[in-house]
């Protein structure tokens, strides 16, 4: 079964303490992973893809990285709007060729001045 | 308008109660996606538009759950006899192509009492 879990739960730093969050996935055969934000009564918002190991992307303080296991979303010297819950999402290589994600629960980041 | 729009915004509902949650994707995106996300969780993907055809609803969560995008533009979600467990965000997202990233309208949060 595919599936998405992502750790910690949730993150607590302090303004210019880096982190980095985790998403592990087991999927049938990988066709790209997501990263998104979202904030409170929002909808998410998208921040990367990812389509295969060893590719990485950056924008601002973050950056996503892409093994054949997990995916990473380092955050460097994180300021307080960088506060919100970020979203891992994989999308199976067998979905009918149509962008059917299967989110984790997310992990909830506080960054604290 | 820039984004994906949805209404309401907030829905309560009597237990027993139908309604009726609306969808305006952005203009010229052939891909509609449904999704339920719980409080908590990530959201849970329910069913799938390309343009106006309902190519996936292997999401929804019983027959009393419906989808429809006539025109292959604005979409709309329907619950009928709502129960409790149905106290969810529904979640609204759109792409340009089958396998772009999605873009995520604001939720209707709706509470069933």
């Amino acid at each position: 079964e595919d599936q998405v879990t992502q750790s910690p739960e949730a993150l607590r730093l302090q303004e210019g303490e880096s982190s980095s969050l985790n998403c592990s996935y087991t999927v049938s055969g990988l066709r790209g992973l997501f990263w998104y934000r979202q904030d409170p009564g929002k909808g998410p918002e998208f921040l990367f893809t990812l389509y295969s190991a060893g590719e990485e992307k950056e924008k601002e303080r973050l950056k996503a990285t892409l093994t054949k296991k997990e995916s990473f979303l380092h955050i460097t010297a994180p300021k307080p709007e960088d506060s919100a819950t970020y979203l891992c999402a994989v999308q199976p290589r067998i979905s009918g060729g149509y962008n059917k994600l299967i989110f984790g629960a997310g992990t909830r980041l506080a960054v604290h001045p | 308008g820039a984004g994906v729009s949805q209404s309401p915004r907030y829905k309560v509902a009597k237990r027993g109660q139908d309604v009726a949650l609306r969808c305006d994707p952005i203009s010229g995106h052939v891909s509609l996606f449904w999704y339920q996300q719980a409080l908590g969780q990530g959201p849970e993907f329910l069913t799938y538009f390309q343009n106006e055809a309902q190519l996936d609803k292997s999401g929804l969560p019983s027959d009393r759950f419906f989808a429809e995008r006539p025109e292959g533009s604005v979409s709309t979600l329907k619950i009928q006899r709502t129960q409790q467990e149905d106290s969810a965000v529904y979640l609204c997202a759109s792409s340009p192509g089958l396998a772009n990233e999605q873009f995520f309208g604001p939720g209707t949060r709706l509470t069933v009492l």
